[in-house]
C-alpha cells in the first residue's frame, strides 16, 4: 500500500524555538495533505489542509501564523511550529490523499512526537 | 455541530470471540464512513470504507455495517487475536467530499489469550 513518512519521529525543543516537521508521500503523488494533532487519550483533530502550489486552509481555532504549512511539491508538505510553547507539545500526524487513487483514500504518516520544554 | 461518539471504555474480549465496536454520529448525513486502527505512538492505518448506499462491507475477518437511519456504524472483528489489540477509530467526512475527516475518540480493544 501507499506509504507516507514523517521526519523527525520525535523532537524535543526549548520554548520559543521553531520546529519543522516533514511529511512525504513515498510512492505516490499527493496534491492534498492534511495535518492533524492528537493529545494524549484524545482523538485526532484536523489542523489544516495543505494544497500543492497554493495556500493551506486552516481549521477554526488554528493559528496560521503559528503553524506554517508549505506544500512545496507533490510529495512533500512541511509544518513549522513557530515559537513553540509547552502547550504545543503533542503528537502531530500528517496524511496524504493519493492523486491517482480513490477520492476518499488517505494514508497516514507514523506521526511526530513534539515535546516543548 | 457534528458529533461522533465511540464507546470510550476499553473493550476486553477473549481470543477467538467476535469484537463489536460502535460508532454513532449526529447532525450530518455523510456519504461514507471509515474505520482505522491506531497502535500506541503510531499514525492511524486505514481498514475499511463503507458508503451510504452500502449496508455491509467485509474484508477478511473484518465486517462493517452502516445504518444511515440510526446514524450508526458497527465494526466487527471475528475470530479475534491478541494482535488485534489496538485502538479503533471511526471517521467521517463532514466537508461534503473534501476529505476533511473528523475522528471519533476511538475504542481501545484488548484481546486476551
Amino acid at each position: 500500500g501507499a506509504v507516507v513518512s514523517q521526519h523527525p519521529s520525535r523532537v524535543i525543543c526549548k520554548s520559543g524555538t521553531s520546529v519543522k516537521i516533514e511529511c512525504r508521500s513515498l510512492d505516490f503523488q499527493a496534491t492534498t495533505m492534511f495535518w492533524y494533532r492528537q493529545f494524549p487519550k484524545q482523538s485526532l483533530m484536523l489542523m489544516a489542509t495543505s494544497n500543492e502550489g497554493s495556500k493551506a486552509t486552516y481549521e477554526q481555532g488554528v493559528e496560521k501564523d503559528k503553524f506554517l504549512i508549505n506544500h512545496a511539491s507533490l510529495t512533500l508538505s512541511t509544518l513549522t511550529v513557530t515559537s513553540a510553547h509547552p502547550e504545543d507539545s503533542s503528537f502531530y500526524i500528517c496524511s496524504a490523499r493519493d492523486f491517482g487513487g480513490t477520492q476518499e483514500t488517505q494514508y497516514f504518516g507514523p506521526g511526530t512526537r513534539l515535546l516543548v520544554l | 455541530s457534528q458529533k461522533i461518539e465511540q464507546n470510550s471504555e476499553a473493550l476486553n474480549i477473549q481470543e477467538g470471540k467476535t469484537a463489536t465496536l460502535t460508532c454513532n454520529y449526529t447532525n450530518y448525513s455523510p456519504a461514507y464512513l471509515q474505520w482505522y486502527r491506531q497502535d500506541p505512538g503510531r499514525g492511524p492505518v486505514f481498514l475499511l470504507l463503507i458508503r451510504e448506499n452500502e449496508k455491509e462491507k467485509r474484508k477478511e475477518r473484518l465486517k462493517v455495517t452502516f445504518d444511515t437511519t440510526l446514524k450508526q456504524s458497527l465494526f466487527h472483528i471475528t475470530a479475534s487475536q491478541p494482535a488485534d489489540s489496538a485502538t479503533y477509530l471511526c471517521a467521517l467526512d463532514f466537508s461534503g467530499g473534501y476529505n476533511k475527516l473528523i475522528f471519533g475518540a476511538g475504542t481501545r480493544l484488548a484481546v486476551h489469550p
